[in-house]
């Protein structure tokens, strides 16, 4: 197993298009995290899944975003109708459910919008 | 709401220095403490937790000792090396685990 694996690592895109990005879980990882990151700031938690069920979004993930992970492997994060201030590092974990185990990172997926 | 608040950077120091990177935290019940490292162009990557009051977490000649009656887990390294150089973030998860809060960094830069 490679790790978290980020699909693509770099977007640009145009204000206002619509943005999918991907991420693969370390396969026997029950849990899988969103997280948004600005420079010089920590990582922001978006949304969780376990398995395939979204647990929790956070009140700052607005309705232009939304996140699937529909067979509990693979997920999805898109973002609609693109802002400017969206522009950020979006970063993947996962991890097993059970305790407070470690969360292993992805390298992320670098978006600028123009 | 929990948070963590992370001394400010950056922290630059020559090598074989001792370092001290600040973290308190604000947290209901008994959460569990992290300390993640991101290498230039790397990602996130654990170095070191502590799961409950007085645990000494450790990796790498870092330590952070859980301090309940302070609420802070401040990281330690009696003598760095030039190869630490990155960006240091605190972090937290609630009582069942799950999603992490992080502080706001601290990026160290160490000189020959």
């Amino acid at each position: 197993d490679t790790g978290v694996s980020q699909d693509p690592r770099h977007k640009i895109t145009k204000r206002g298009q619509n943005v999918t990005f991907r991420c693969d879980p370390i396969s026997e990882h029950n849990r899988l995290y969103w997280y948004r990151q600005t420079l010089g700031q920590g990582p922001e938690f978006l949304t969780y899944f376990q398995n395939e069920a979204q647990l929790e979004k956070s009140r700052l993930l607005s309705d232009r975003f939304s996140a699937e992970r529909p067979k509990g492997s693979f997920s999805t994060l898109e973002i609609q109708r693109t802002e400017q201030g969206d522009s950020a590092m979006y970063l993947c974990a996962s991890s097993l459910a059970q305790g407070h185990t470690e969360a292993f990172f992805g390298q992320g997926t670098r978006l600028t919008v123009v | 709401g929990n948070s963590v608040t992370q001394m400010e950077g950056p922290v630059t120091l020559s090598e074989e220095a001792f370092l001290t990177i600040n973290c308190t935290y604000t947290a209901t019940g008994y959460p569990s403490l992290f300390w993640y490292v991101q290498y230039p162009g790397e990602g996130l990557q654990l170095l070191l937790k502590a799961t409950k009051a007085d645990d000494k977490g450790s990796n790498k000649g870092f330590e952070a000792t859980y301090r309940k009656e302070t609420t802070s887990f401040h990281l330690e390294k009696g003598s760095v090396q030039v190869s630490d150089s990155a960006v240091y973030f605190c972090a937290l998860t609630g009582n069942q685990g799950g999603k992490l809060i992080f502080g706001q960094g601290t990026e160290l830069s160490v000189k020959p």
